[in-house]
C-alpha cells in the first residue's frame, strides 16, 4: 500500500513559468520532508514541515503543509533550467522511519 | 570529500554473478540505509543499520545481503539477482535522535545496476 500520491507523475514547462506539484497521503503524518533528486545525484533534502498549515519559503520555492496534515504542495514561481530534477516527498510513519512518494519529475526548458 | 560516496556507480552483471556495492559516510552519522530507486516507483527501503546492528529488513530477498562492519562503511552483497533486480541502488545516512523519527537523510550518488 502506496502512503503517499505525488502528482503529477511528469510535468514539463519552460522557464520563467510557474508549478506546483502535489503530496497526498490517507493519513496524517506528523512531518513531512521534500526532496530534489538531479539526474545522476542521490536525493538532497529541500524542506521539513511539521506543523498543520505551516508555509516555508527558499528563494523562489514555496512548501505549503495542509491544515488536517495528510497533503502538501511545493510551488516554484518562475521556474529555471536549474530546478530540473525529479520532486520526492516523503513521511514518517508509525514505526518512525521515512516513506516515499513515487515523486514528480520537474523538466524546466530554456 | 563528498558527505557519502557509493562505488561503483554503474555495474552490469550476469544473473551468476557475486558482487557487492559498497557506501562510506563521512558525517559521523548512526545510522545507514540502503534503498532501491526504479523508475516511477517510490523509494524501497531495504535496510536499516542502526549503531552498527540491523533494526530493519523489509522482506528483502535473500539474493541480497547487507553489512555493516562499522559505524562509516555499508556493503550490499549481490548473488544469483535477477533482471528485475536492475535499478538505482541509494545509500543514505543520518542522525538518529533518542525518539524514533527518522532526520534528513543524507544521500550518496547511487549505483546503477543493470542485470542481464
Amino acid at each position: 500500500t502506496q502512503l503517499l500520491e505525488q502528482s503529477p507523475q511528469f510535468l514539463s514547462i519552460q522557464e520563467g513559468e510557474n508549478l506546483t506539484v502535489y503530496c497526498n497521503s490517507s493519513s496524517v503524518f506528523s512531518s513531512l520532508q521534500w526532496y530534489r533528486q538531479e539526474p545522476g545525484e542521490g536525493p538532497v533534502l529541500l524542506v521539513t514541515v511539521v506543523t498543520g498549515g505551516e508555509v516555508k519559503k527558499l528563494k523562489r520555492l514555496t512548501f505549503q503543509f495542509g491544515d488536517a496534515r495528510k497533503d502538501s504542495s511545493l510551488h516554484i514561481t518562475a521556474a529555471q533550467p536549474g530546478d530540473t530534477g525529479l520532486y520526492l516527498c516523503a513521511l514518517t510513519d508509525s514505526w518512525g522511519k521515512l516513506q516515499f512518494g513515487a515523486g514528480t519529475q520537474v523538466v524546466v526548458t530554456p | 570529500e563528498t558527505g557519502v560516496t557509493q562505488t561503483p556507480r554503474h555495474l552490469v552483471m550476469g544473473m551468476t554473478n557475486k558482487k557487492s556495492l559498497k557506501c562510506e559516510q563521512h558525517l559521523g552519522h548512526n545510522a545507514m540505509y540502503w534503498y532501491k530507486q526504479s523508475a516511477k516507483k517510490p523509494l524501497e527501503l531495504m535496510f536499516v543499520y542502526s549503531l552498527e546492528e540491523r533494526v530493519e529488513n523489509n522482506s528483502v530477498p535473500s539474493r541480497f545481503s547487507p553489512e555493516c562492519p562499522n559505524s562509516s562503511h555499508l556493503f550490499l552483497h549481490l548473488h544469483t539477482l535477477q533482471p528485475e533486480d536492475s535499478a538505482l541502488y541509494l545509500c543514505a545516512s543520518s542522525q538518529e535522535g533518542r525518539g524514533l523519527d527518522t532526520g534528513e537523510l543524507f544521500f550518496g550518488e547511487g549505483s546503477r545496476l543493470t542485470v542481464l
